[in-house]
């Protein structure tokens, strides 16, 4: 079964750092681009930041810019967010999400990690 | 930025109407690049559409796709009660993403 998995949300105080991973299965990790995504409760979708099957290529949007950095590791299966200078705007549920074939569409996605950002 | 703008923002049908979405592009957008999602109470958006007319795999065929340039339609042709959901349009371009602020799609 294809799958991706997040963790690694919580609460953090503004001003601090969070590290969520994503674990991928039931597919060739390696061969797909990968993307995060943020909903803040009750509101739309936010794209957060991708990366390419071989991280050549990283882009994020121009509210995390600077603050956050995605990675991946191909031998692990994993996809991260490292996450700092956190701010009250931050908070979310952040999908990891894959990129389809043709890197056009994000076409598996995991439920979701929650994080709160709140003094 | 490219700004995608979706109406109506709520839409009131019954289950076997046909509901019709629309999203608007701020500037052109590639139809290779215009994906439609289905995001349920709880659950992670699911993608339908991909390259503004084509279905996602195991989507039923009461889902279609159409438009190009800076408007695209996502249609429903008769509405299953599992389809009251939101939808999110969502384009590719310069590098990055964005989403359409979504359309709910309730229960008349």
């Amino acid at each position: 079964e294809v799958q991706l998995v997040e963790s690694g949300g919580g609460l953090v105080k503004p001003g601090g750092s969070l590290r969520l991973s994503c674990a991928a299965s039931g597919f060739t990790f390696s061969s797909y681009s990968m993307n995060w995504v943020r909903q803040a409760p009750g509101k739309g979708l936010e794209w957060v930041s991708s990366i390419s099957s071989s991280s050549s290529y990283i882009y994020y949007a121009d509210s995390v810019k600077g603050r956050f950095t995605i990675s991946r590791d191909n031998a692990k299966n994993s996809l991260y967010l490292q996450m700092n200078s956190l701010r009250a705007e931050d908070t979310a549920v952040y999908y990891c999400a894959r990129g389809s074939s043709g890197g056009n569409a994000f076409d598996i996605w995991g439920q979701g990690t929650m994080v709160t950002v709140s003094s | 930025e490219i700004v995608l703008t979706q109406s109506p923002g709520t839409l009131s049908l019954s289950p076997g109407e046909r509901a019709t979405l629309s999203c608007r592009a701020s500037q052109s957008v590639s139809s290779s690049y215009l994906a439609w999602y289905q995001q349920k109470p709880g659950q992670a958006p699911r993608l339908l559409i991909y390259g503004a007319s084509s279905r996602a795999t195991g989507i039923p065929d009461r889902f279609s796709g159409s438009g190009s340039g800076t408007d695209f339609t996502l249609t429903i042709s008769r509405l299953e009660p599992e389809d009251f959901a939101v939808y999110y349009c969502q384009q590719y371009g310069s590098s990055r993403y964005t989403f359409g602020q979504g359309t709910k799609l309730e229960i008349k």
